[in-house]
Protein backbone atom coordinates (compact mmCIF):
# COMPACT_ATOMS: atom_id res chain seq x y z
CA UNK A 1 0.00 0.00 0.00
CA UNK A 2 0.91 3.71 -0.95
CA UNK A 3 2.07 5.68 2.17
CA UNK A 4 2.63 9.50 2.82
CA UNK A 5 5.01 11.71 4.40
CA UNK A 6 4.64 14.88 5.47
CA UNK A 7 7.26 16.67 7.71
CA UNK A 8 7.67 19.63 10.28
CA UNK A 9 4.00 18.81 10.55
CA UNK A 10 3.76 22.66 12.95
CA UNK A 11 5.35 25.48 10.69
CA UNK A 12 5.19 28.94 12.09
CA UNK A 13 5.86 31.82 9.26
CA UNK A 14 5.35 35.45 8.99
CA UNK A 15 3.09 37.29 6.53
CA UNK A 16 5.20 37.27 3.60
CA UNK A 17 7.66 34.55 4.32
CA UNK A 18 8.30 31.92 1.51
CA UNK A 19 6.22 28.22 2.68
CA UNK A 20 7.50 25.02 1.32
CA UNK A 21 6.31 22.06 2.61
CA UNK A 22 7.47 18.78 1.96
CA UNK A 23 5.90 15.59 0.56
CA UNK A 24 7.34 12.41 -0.68
CA UNK A 25 5.45 9.06 -1.19
CA UNK A 26 6.40 5.47 -1.38
CA UNK A 27 4.43 4.02 -4.84
CA UNK A 28 6.93 3.17 -7.54
CA UNK A 29 4.04 2.90 -10.34
CA UNK A 30 1.55 5.08 -11.79
CA UNK A 31 0.45 8.33 -9.40
CA UNK A 32 -2.08 11.06 -9.19
CA UNK A 33 -1.32 13.60 -6.31
CA UNK A 34 -2.93 16.11 -4.59
CA UNK A 35 -2.73 18.57 -2.21
CA UNK A 36 -5.83 19.61 0.03
CA UNK A 37 -6.58 22.57 2.52
CA UNK A 38 -8.48 22.67 5.40
CA UNK A 39 -8.95 26.02 7.40
CA UNK A 40 -10.11 26.48 10.16
CA UNK A 41 -13.53 24.85 11.29
CA UNK A 42 -14.13 24.39 7.27
CA UNK A 43 -14.13 20.96 5.81
CA UNK A 44 -10.93 19.65 3.17
CA UNK A 45 -10.57 21.66 0.13
CA UNK A 46 -8.79 21.13 -2.87
CA UNK A 47 -5.31 23.33 -3.90
CA UNK A 48 -4.37 21.60 -6.61
CA UNK A 49 -3.32 18.28 -8.31
CA UNK A 50 -1.16 16.43 -10.82
CA UNK A 51 -2.24 13.67 -13.08
CA UNK A 52 0.18 14.16 -16.26
CA UNK A 53 1.94 16.78 -18.30
CA UNK A 54 4.19 19.73 -16.96
CA UNK A 55 5.22 18.66 -13.71
CA UNK A 56 5.12 22.56 -12.06
CA UNK A 57 1.41 22.17 -11.45
CA UNK A 58 -0.87 26.16 -10.44
CA UNK A 59 -3.11 25.77 -7.57
CA UNK A 60 -5.45 28.20 -6.36
CA UNK A 61 -4.51 31.30 -4.18
CA UNK A 62 -1.40 30.98 -5.33
CA UNK A 63 -0.01 28.23 -4.56
CA UNK A 64 2.07 25.51 -6.88
CA UNK A 65 3.18 22.13 -6.30
CA UNK A 66 6.32 19.90 -8.18
CA UNK A 67 6.32 16.99 -9.12
CA UNK A 68 9.41 15.20 -9.40
CA UNK A 69 9.27 11.58 -10.36
CA UNK A 70 12.85 10.57 -9.62
CA UNK A 71 12.45 12.32 -5.81
CA UNK A 72 8.88 10.67 -5.15
CA UNK A 73 7.78 14.20 -3.99
CA UNK A 74 5.42 16.61 -4.60
CA UNK A 75 6.11 19.66 -2.55
CA UNK A 76 3.87 22.65 -2.13
CA UNK A 77 5.55 26.09 -2.41
CA UNK A 78 4.23 29.81 -1.92
CA UNK A 79 6.13 32.38 -2.38
CA UNK A 80 4.52 34.81 -0.42
CA UNK A 81 1.82 33.71 2.58
CA UNK A 82 -0.78 35.70 3.84
CA UNK A 83 -2.15 35.63 7.02
CA UNK A 84 -5.61 34.00 5.60
CA UNK A 85 -3.07 31.08 4.93
CA UNK A 86 -3.45 29.69 8.44
CA UNK A 87 -4.52 26.22 7.69
CA UNK A 88 -3.86 22.44 7.77
CA UNK A 89 -2.13 20.85 4.55
CA UNK A 90 -2.95 18.25 3.31
CA UNK A 91 -0.72 15.95 0.72
CA UNK A 92 -2.48 12.80 -0.87
CA UNK A 93 -1.87 10.20 -2.87
CA UNK A 94 -4.20 7.82 -5.11
CA UNK A 95 -2.06 4.88 -7.43
CA UNK A 96 -2.40 2.17 -10.03
CA UNK A 97 -5.94 2.43 -10.24
CA UNK A 98 -7.23 2.58 -6.84
CA UNK A 99 -9.66 5.25 -5.72
CA UNK A 100 -8.64 5.62 -2.26
CA UNK A 101 -6.91 8.49 -1.26
CA UNK A 102 -3.72 8.36 0.92
CA UNK A 103 -3.27 11.28 2.86
CA UNK A 104 -0.21 12.38 4.59
CA UNK A 105 -0.37 13.60 8.53
CA UNK A 106 -0.83 17.31 7.49
CA UNK A 107 1.42 20.32 8.19
CA UNK A 108 -0.21 23.03 10.13
CA UNK A 109 1.02 26.22 9.37
CA UNK A 110 0.53 29.32 11.20
CA UNK A 111 1.39 32.99 9.64
CA UNK A 112 1.87 35.64 11.65
CA UNK A 113 0.22 38.89 11.03
CA UNK B 1 -27.56 20.62 -2.35
CA UNK B 2 -23.79 22.57 -3.11
CA UNK B 3 -21.64 20.55 -1.03
CA UNK B 4 -21.51 17.12 0.75
CA UNK B 5 -23.75 17.12 3.66
CA UNK B 6 -23.21 15.27 6.97
CA UNK B 7 -25.36 15.02 10.01
CA UNK B 8 -24.81 15.38 13.30
CA UNK B 9 -22.16 17.54 13.15
CA UNK B 10 -21.39 16.25 16.56
CA UNK B 11 -22.08 13.20 18.67
CA UNK B 12 -21.00 12.07 22.23
CA UNK B 13 -21.79 8.20 22.79
CA UNK B 14 -21.38 6.54 26.08
CA UNK B 15 -18.96 3.42 25.31
CA UNK B 16 -20.83 0.41 24.47
CA UNK B 17 -23.65 2.72 22.13
CA UNK B 18 -24.99 2.23 18.65
CA UNK B 19 -24.35 5.33 16.16
CA UNK B 20 -25.55 6.42 12.75
CA UNK B 21 -23.71 8.55 10.77
CA UNK B 22 -25.11 10.37 7.62
CA UNK B 23 -23.82 11.31 4.32
CA UNK B 24 -25.54 12.89 1.91
CA UNK B 25 -23.21 13.54 -1.55
CA UNK B 26 -23.18 15.79 -3.71
CA UNK B 27 -26.91 14.92 -6.33
CA UNK B 28 -25.42 13.06 -9.06
CA UNK B 29 -22.00 12.27 -8.00
CA UNK B 30 -21.74 8.24 -8.26
CA UNK B 31 -18.59 8.03 -6.17
CA UNK B 32 -18.38 8.18 -2.30
CA UNK B 33 -16.00 7.71 0.27
CA UNK B 34 -15.43 7.82 4.10
CA UNK B 35 -12.69 8.75 6.20
CA UNK B 36 -11.78 8.50 9.39
CA UNK B 37 -9.33 11.08 10.85
CA UNK B 38 -7.77 10.68 14.25
CA UNK B 39 -6.40 14.14 16.24
CA UNK B 40 -3.03 14.95 14.45
CA UNK B 41 -3.46 12.39 11.74
CA UNK B 42 -4.27 12.70 8.33
CA UNK B 43 -8.25 10.88 6.88
CA UNK B 44 -7.65 6.81 7.16
CA UNK B 45 -10.07 5.78 4.48
CA UNK B 46 -12.50 3.38 5.11
CA UNK B 47 -15.10 2.57 2.80
CA UNK B 48 -15.84 3.21 -0.93
CA UNK B 49 -19.35 2.54 -2.92
CA UNK B 50 -19.71 3.33 -6.74
CA UNK B 51 -23.46 4.31 -6.50
CA UNK B 52 -25.13 1.41 -4.35
CA UNK B 53 -22.16 -1.23 -4.62
CA UNK B 54 -19.46 -1.16 -1.87
CA UNK B 55 -16.70 -1.51 -3.86
CA UNK B 56 -13.96 -1.19 -0.81
CA UNK B 57 -14.71 -2.02 2.60
CA UNK B 58 -10.98 -2.79 3.29
CA UNK B 59 -10.35 0.23 5.78
CA UNK B 60 -13.07 -0.78 8.15
CA UNK B 61 -11.34 -1.41 11.56
CA UNK B 62 -13.78 -3.92 12.87
CA UNK B 63 -16.88 -5.57 12.15
CA UNK B 64 -18.23 -3.36 14.14
CA UNK B 65 -18.38 -0.43 11.82
CA UNK B 66 -20.99 -0.90 8.69
CA UNK B 67 -21.84 1.21 5.98
CA UNK B 68 -24.63 1.45 3.17
CA UNK B 69 -25.91 3.39 0.85
CA UNK B 70 -29.15 1.64 -0.49
CA UNK B 71 -30.16 3.71 -3.04
CA UNK B 72 -27.02 4.81 -4.49
CA UNK B 73 -27.41 8.25 -2.73
CA UNK B 74 -27.51 8.98 0.77
CA UNK B 75 -24.98 7.00 2.65
CA UNK B 76 -24.97 5.66 6.75
CA UNK B 77 -21.83 4.78 8.63
CA UNK B 78 -23.13 2.43 11.81
CA UNK B 79 -20.84 1.90 14.42
CA UNK B 80 -21.94 -1.02 16.85
CA UNK B 81 -20.72 -1.13 20.70
CA UNK B 82 -18.61 1.87 20.39
CA UNK B 83 -15.11 1.91 22.07
CA UNK B 84 -13.27 5.32 23.14
CA UNK B 85 -10.78 4.07 20.10
CA UNK B 86 -13.87 5.18 17.88
CA UNK B 87 -13.25 8.86 18.91
CA UNK B 88 -12.57 10.46 15.56
CA UNK B 89 -14.20 13.06 13.28
CA UNK B 90 -15.77 10.71 10.49
CA UNK B 91 -15.72 12.60 6.82
CA UNK B 92 -17.45 11.74 3.65
CA UNK B 93 -16.53 12.58 0.39
CA UNK B 94 -17.89 12.37 -3.04
CA UNK B 95 -17.40 12.64 -6.52
CA UNK B 96 -18.44 12.66 -10.23
CA UNK B 97 -17.04 9.46 -11.03
CA UNK B 98 -13.22 8.84 -9.82
CA UNK B 99 -11.28 9.80 -7.06
CA UNK B 100 -8.65 11.32 -9.57
CA UNK B 101 -11.29 13.72 -10.46
CA UNK B 102 -11.27 15.29 -6.96
CA UNK B 103 -13.19 15.04 -4.42
CA UNK B 104 -15.46 17.07 -2.43
CA UNK B 105 -15.75 16.61 1.41
CA UNK B 106 -17.82 17.58 3.77
CA UNK B 107 -17.63 19.11 7.05
CA UNK B 108 -17.24 15.76 8.77
CA UNK B 109 -18.76 14.03 12.19
CA UNK B 110 -16.89 14.64 15.47
CA UNK B 111 -17.48 11.26 17.32
CA UNK B 112 -16.50 11.53 21.11
CA UNK B 113 -16.91 8.32 23.19
CA UNK B 114 -16.88 8.79 26.52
Amino acid sequence: AQSVSQHNHHVILSEAASLELGCNYSYGGTVNLFWYVQYPGQHLQLLLKYFSGDPLVKGIKGFEAEFIKSKFSFNLRKPSVQWSDTAEYFCAVTSGGNNRLAFGKGNQVVVIP
Amino acid sequence: GAGVSQSPRYKVAKRGQDVALRCDPISGHVSLFWYQQALGQGPEFLTYFQNEAQLDKSGLPSDRFFAERPEGSVSTLKIQRTQQEDSAVYLCASSLRTANYGYTFGSGTRLTVV
